[in-house]
Order: structure tokens, then sequence, then C-alpha cells
């Protein structure tokens, strides 16, 4: 089984800050990677997939990069909206995914 | 609008059951593969099962083989996740979600439901 590790599991920042979260994955997934946007009480959003491509109405200040085996989410200027929990998903033994433990982005 | 919708979440007994139904619309359920994901309180998120779009292959994660059915009725336009011998560590809100493959980049989980809590204690 691939496991997806995520870091931090938390952190603090304030609006229009440049935020950075990491995924690592046990072994080789190439791109087959996506992110997802949680906000409490809700469903998870796609945000983006093949670890850099924006899903249909995602702000552009969200991107990713990575391949292999470490991926990278940023938000360029974060925004009151912004605060929410990220995931990381590997596609690369779909349909049998899984998902990192997720980052909870909080107001500082 | 694509709209998923879970129902029969509850509270259970350990050694119980219980069935979740996920009612779609606004898509053509028939050509989708769905999934089915659960969150317990305060973890991370974990892939359950999946069933393609003829209920020809289906799969599910180690952890409910054996104790839980995914199955659907593309006439009713529904997906369902029949959950048996329930144990404590099954407690967890539950998600049903389409799946959506993009040929050479993987799959995408792209539309979810609200989700429906399962909770089993004595």
């Amino acid at each position: 089984d691939i496991q997806m590790t995520q870091s931090p599991s938390s952190l603090s920042a304030s609006v229009g800050d440049r935020v950075t979260i990491t995924c690592r994955a046990s072994q080789n997934i190439g791109s087959y990677l996506n992110w997802y946007q949680q906000k409490a009480g809700k469903a998870p959003k796609l945000l983006i997939y093949a670890a850099s491509t924006l899903q249909s109405g995602v702000p552009s200040r969200f991107s990713g990069s990575g391949s292999g085996t470490d991926f990278t989410l940023t938000i360029s200027s974060l925004q009151p909206e912004d605060f929410a929990t990220y995931s990381c998903q590997q596609s690369h033994t779909t349909p049998n995914v899984s998902f990192g433990g997720g980052t909870k982005v909080q107001i500082k | 609008e694509v709209q998923l919708v879970e129902s029969g979440g509850g509270l259970v007994q350990p050694g119980g059951s219980l069935r979740l139904s996920c009612a779609a619309s606004g898509f053509t359920f028939s050509t989708y593969s769905m999934t089915w994901v659960r969150q317990a309180p305060g973890k991370g998120l974990e892939w359950v099962s999946y069933i393609t779009r003829s209920s020809s292959t289906i799969s599910y994660t180690d952890s409910v083989k054996g104790r839980f059915t995914i199955f659907r009725d593309n006439a009713k336009n529904s997906l369902y996740l029949q959950m048996n011998s329930l144990r404590v560590e099954d407690t967890a809100v539950y998600y049903c979600a389409r799946f959506t493959a993009i040929f050479g980049v993987g799959s995408v989980f792209d539309y979810w439901g609200p989700g429906a809590l399962v909770t089993v204690s004595s």
C-alpha cells in the first residue's frame, strides 16, 4: 500500500500570507496526485489533479507542483475563505486510492 | 448541477447493520463509476469502496472486506453501501463521490455528497 504523509499537520497564517503544504508518497506515484480542500462540516472539494492542474473554477492563487514522491500545494496569497483542511490523494493505484492525513490551515 | 445526497446514517450497536444510500442527479449516473469514502471523527479521509458503472468491477479497502457490500441501481440513479458486522472503528461520516478517470493522469473524486454520519456504539 502507498502511504501519503503530509506536513505540517496544521499551520497558522494570516490573510495575504503565502502558504506551502507538502505531501510525500511512500513510493513513486509519478504525477498521480490530487489535492482536496475541506471546510469544517463540509464535503471535500477537488482543487488540483495530476499534481498541477487546477480544477475548473478554482482560483489561480492555488498551485500544485511535484512528481515522483514529493509534492507541494501553494496558496500564493491566503484569503479568508481559504481557511480549511487540505488533503492530498494518490491515484496511482486507482481505484484503491489513499489520502494524506490532512493539513489544517488556521487563522493566526 | 451535479448533486449527491447520502441517507441512512444513524446510531447502531456493534455487530449491527446499516444501509447507506446515495441519490444522484444532474448527470448521467449510469456512465460513471462511484465510490464511498469515510472520515472518522477528527481523522483524515479513507477510501472505502468502488464500483464501476456496470457493477462489473468492485473493490474494498481491506478493513471492510467481507462486511460491507457496495451496489448500485442505475434505473434509480442510486448508490448503496450495505454495512454488516459493524465495529466501533467504523464510526465515521460516509461520503459518496463520483469517480472520474482522466486519461493519462489518473482519477479524481470530482463531486461529493454532504455525508452521512454512522455511529457504532453500545
